[in-house]
């Protein structure tokens, strides 16, 4: 079955220093993976997608995330923290069920960004 | 933009009521969705739907139902609420079955006492 694992509950980083946010996948297949954020009270956002192609991806806010094959991870990454990115993030994968495309998400990883 | 946007913020039910969560959505999607979102579980997909009148189990189905009379329009029921389905609920709808993104609403969040 397609899924994805996010390993830290929490993630903690100063403002100014570099996050990465960890996510592994296991699926059958080229994999479409994507990252979604969370601020508090709202709905989901869509930070990125991969589908195919550089194995580095860019997307909102200044995210990106890397792609790799060998490690079957699809980390995401922001060279300088903000404040304001304190939120909770969720990886994602495609998968496909009873002929259908579902996303099937991690289980969230909250990043704490410190003044 | 899209907007997707969902009857209540939040809502307390009692044990055993019948409850309705509305999800309206303003772009013509074809695709909507209903998850919930319970700590440490992530999103649950409950149930999806490709098409007016059209419905498809997802991963938790069990004591809720959906309603999709309108295109613009996905309802998810709970027959008789129980405690246990006191979580965040996130609707969400996409252009198409192969759309990459979805968009999401902004979550009701149902308190069961």
């Amino acid at each position: 079955a397609q899924s994805v694992a996010q390993p830290e509950d929490q993630v903690n980083v100063a403002e100014g220093n570099p996050l990465t946010v960890k996510c592994t996948y296991s699926v059958s297949g080229n994999p479409y993976l994507f990252w979604y954020v969370q601020y508090p009270n709202r709905g989901l956002q869509f930070l990125l997608k991969y589908i195919t192609g550089d194995n580095l991806v860019k997307g909102s806010y200044g995210f990106e995330a890397e792609f790799n094959k060998s490690q079957t991870s699809f980390h995401l990454k922001k060279p300088s923290a903000l404040v304001s990115d304190s939120a909770l993030y969720f990886c994602a994968v495609r998968a496909r069920f009873s002929g259908f495309q579902k996303l099937v998400f991690g289980t969230g990883t909250r990043l704490l960004v410190s003044p | 933009d899209v907007k997707v946007t969902q009857s209540s913020r939040y809502l307390v039910k009692r044990t055993g009521e019948k409850v309705f969560l509305e999800c309206v959505q303003d772009m013509d999607h074809e695709n909507m969705f209903w998850y919930r979102q319970d700590p440490g579980l992530g999103l649950r997909l409950i149930y999806f739907s490709y098409d007016v009148k059209m419905k498809e189990k997802g991963d938790i189905p069990e004591g809720y139902s959906v309603s999709r009379e309108k295109k613009e329009r996905f309802s998810l029921i709970l027959e008789s609420a129980s405690t246990n389905q006191t979580s965040m609920y996130l609707c969400a709808s996409s252009l198409f079955q192969d759309s990459y993104e979805q968009y999401f609403g902004p979550g009701t969040r149902l308190t069961v006492t």
